[in-house]
């Protein structure tokens, strides 16, 4: 069975401009959740999407904000980028909410210059 | 408040057993994971264990939680160069959703000849 897929795996992007990550969920799953990764703040939550809806957010301004197909695949989105926003985000599927594991797939990269 | 805590760095030899420790502050937690990142991908899940088991145990791997003390532990036995990676542990605040983890920020095991 496939892994979680992201995509691009990196980017590069300029200050101002805005920015859409992709993401496939394992087969079957419908729970897909945002992660940041840097190396001040470590992993930190961003948000997760449950039958096309989301269902918890984290502290994170409204520049970041996501959403979910029928087909569970997600999407997030990053506008006015700054400096600060370059990290590894990290996507993440489990069958459902709060019963089974979170499944990371390998990120995107995202560089701010 | 939310807060996971682990040693930031362990050297063992090869061929000997690696202890990873954590500490967590959220008694509520119902799933506690451990997960290995190596340079340059995404987090791989290693195990986890539900808030009601004292251990688990896979191949090499053990876990060990001890609730009162909100301590658990990561054992690798016939710790190989190959298991050289950053190991993160993570809860799930019930207040927080299932699905928000909260990492901590990772020990990186180094494994020398």
């Amino acid at each position: 069975k496939a892994g979680v897929t992201q995509t691009p795996r990196y980017l590069i992007k300029t200050r101002g401009q805005q920015v859409t990550l992709s993401c496939s969920p394992i087969s079957g799953h419908r729970s897909v959740s945002w992660y940041q990764q840097t190396p001040g703040q470590g992993l930190q939550f961003l948000f997760e999407y449950f039958s096309e809806t989301q269902r918890n957010k984290g502290n994170f301004p409204g520049r970041f904000s996501g959403r979910q197909f029928s087909n569970s695949r997600s999407e997030m989105n990053v506008s006015t980028l700054e400096l600060g926003d370059s990290a590894l985000y990290l996507c993440a599927s489990s069958l459902r909410t709060g019963e089974s594991p979170l499944h990371f797939g390998n990120g995107t990269r995202l560089t701010v210059t | 408040g939310e807060d996971v805590e682990q040693s930031l760095f362990l050297s063992v030899r090869e061929g000997d057993s690696s202890v990873i420790n954590c500490t967590y502050t959220d008694s509520s937690s119902t799933y506690l994971y451990w997960y290995k990142q190596e340079p340059g991908a995404g987090l791989q899940l290693l195990t986890y264990i539900f808030s009601n088991m004292d251990m688990k145990q896979d191949q090499r791997l053990t876990v060990l939680l001890n609730k009162k003390d909100k301590h658990l532990s990561l054992r690798i036995a016939d710790t190989q160069t190959g298991d050289s990676a950053i190991y993160f542990c993570a809860e799930t605040p019930l207040s927080g959703g299932y699905n928000k983890l909260i990492f901590g920020a990772g020990t990186r095991l180094a494994v020398h000849p």
